[in-house]
C-alpha cells in the first residue's frame, strides 16, 4: 500500500462546476496535510495547508480533513480552464521529541509524503 | 508565501560534465533543504534532505557520491550532478521549509530541467 494515495485521474470537469479530489493516507500519526498545484513543466505550488479536522476555505479551495477515515480532499468551486493542472496531495509525519529519535529517524518523521497527483482538466 | 530561488533553471551538457544547481531561501532561513527529482508524467520523488551543517540524508537508492548536496549555511543549498550521464536528465526541484511552532511549510524552487547529451 502506498502511503498516499490519489486517483491519477483526468479528471475532467466543465468550466464553473466544482472539481473534487481525494486523498488517503496510510500513516495513522500524520499531523500536517498540504495540497499543491503543478502546471506541466512546472514546480508545485502550494494551494492550502491543514492541520485540524473538518473544513478549510481559501477563495475558491476548500480542503477538507478526516484524520479518522485517514483522507483529505480539495474542492474547487467555479473551475476555471487556467485550473487545469496537477494536484499533488502531501502529507507530513508525526515530529517526536528529538532527544528520542536518531537524526535520521527525525528527519524521516518530518519528510513530506507526495501522492501521485491528480491531473485535472477544466474544459471550457 | 516564501520565496525559493533555484538557479539555473535549464541545463543542457555533455556526457561526463559535472552541474552544480543552487537553491536558496529569500526571505527566511531554512534549517532544512529537501531536493527531488521528478520524470515526465510522474510524481516528485525525494533523493534527499539537506541539513545546515551536516551531511545530507539521502533516500534509499540514490548514490551519495553522485548527488553531493552542500548546505552550507541557512540560505544556501547546493546540488552538483557528478559525471551526468543521458540517464540523470530530469527535472530538478528544490524545497525549504519555514518552521514555525505549529506549521512546518515547504515552498519549492521553480526547478532545473537537466538535459545531458
Amino acid at each position: 500500500q502506498k502511503e498516499v494515495e490519489q486517483n491519477s485521474g483526468p479528471l475532467s470537469v466543465p468550466e464553473g462546476a466544482i472539481a473534487s479530489l481525494n486523498c488517503t493516507y496510510s500513516d495513522r500519526g500524520s499531523q500536517s496535510f498540504f495540497w499543491y498545484r503543478q502546471y506541466s513543466g512546472k514546480s508545485p505550488e502550494l494551494i492550502m495547508s491543514i492541520y485540524s479536522n473538518g473544513d478549510k476555505e481559501d477563495g475558491r479551495f476548500t480542503a477538507q480533513l478526516n484524520k479518522a477515515s485517514q483522507y483529505v480532499s480539495l474542492l474547487i468551486r467555479d473551475s476555471q480552464p487556467s485550473d487545469s493542472a496537477t494536484y499533488l496531495c502531501a502529507v507530513r509525519g508525526k515530529r517526536l521529541q528529538a532527544q528520542l529519535w536518531s537524526r535520521k529517524n527525525e528527519a524521516a518523521g518530518n519528510k513530506l509524503t507526495f501522492g501521485g497527483g491528480t491531473r485535472v482538466l477544466v474544459k471550457p | 508565501g516564501a520565496v525559493v530561488s533555484q538557479h539555473p533553471s535549464r541545463v543542457i551538457c555533455k556526457s561526463g560534465t559535472s552541474v552544480k544547481i543552487e537553491c536558496r531561501s529569500l526571505d527566511f532561513q531554512a534549517t532544512t533543504m529537501f531536493w527531488y527529482r521528478q520524470f515526465p508524467k510522474k510524481s516528485l520523488m525525494l533523493m534527499a534532505t539537506s541539513n545546515e551543517g551536516s551531511k545530507a540524508t539521502y533516500e534509499q537508492g540514490v548514490e551519495k557520491d553522485k548527488f553531493l548536496i552542500n548546505h552550507a549555511s541557512l540560505t544556501l543549498s547546493t546540488l552538483t550532478v557528478t559525471s551526468a550521464h543521458p540517464e540523470d536528465s530530469s527535472f530538478y526541484i528544490c524545497s525549504a521549509r519555514v518552521d514555525r511552532v505549529d506549521k512546518n511549510i515547504q515552498y519549492f524552487g521553480a526547478g532545473t530541467r537537466l538535459s545531458v547529451l
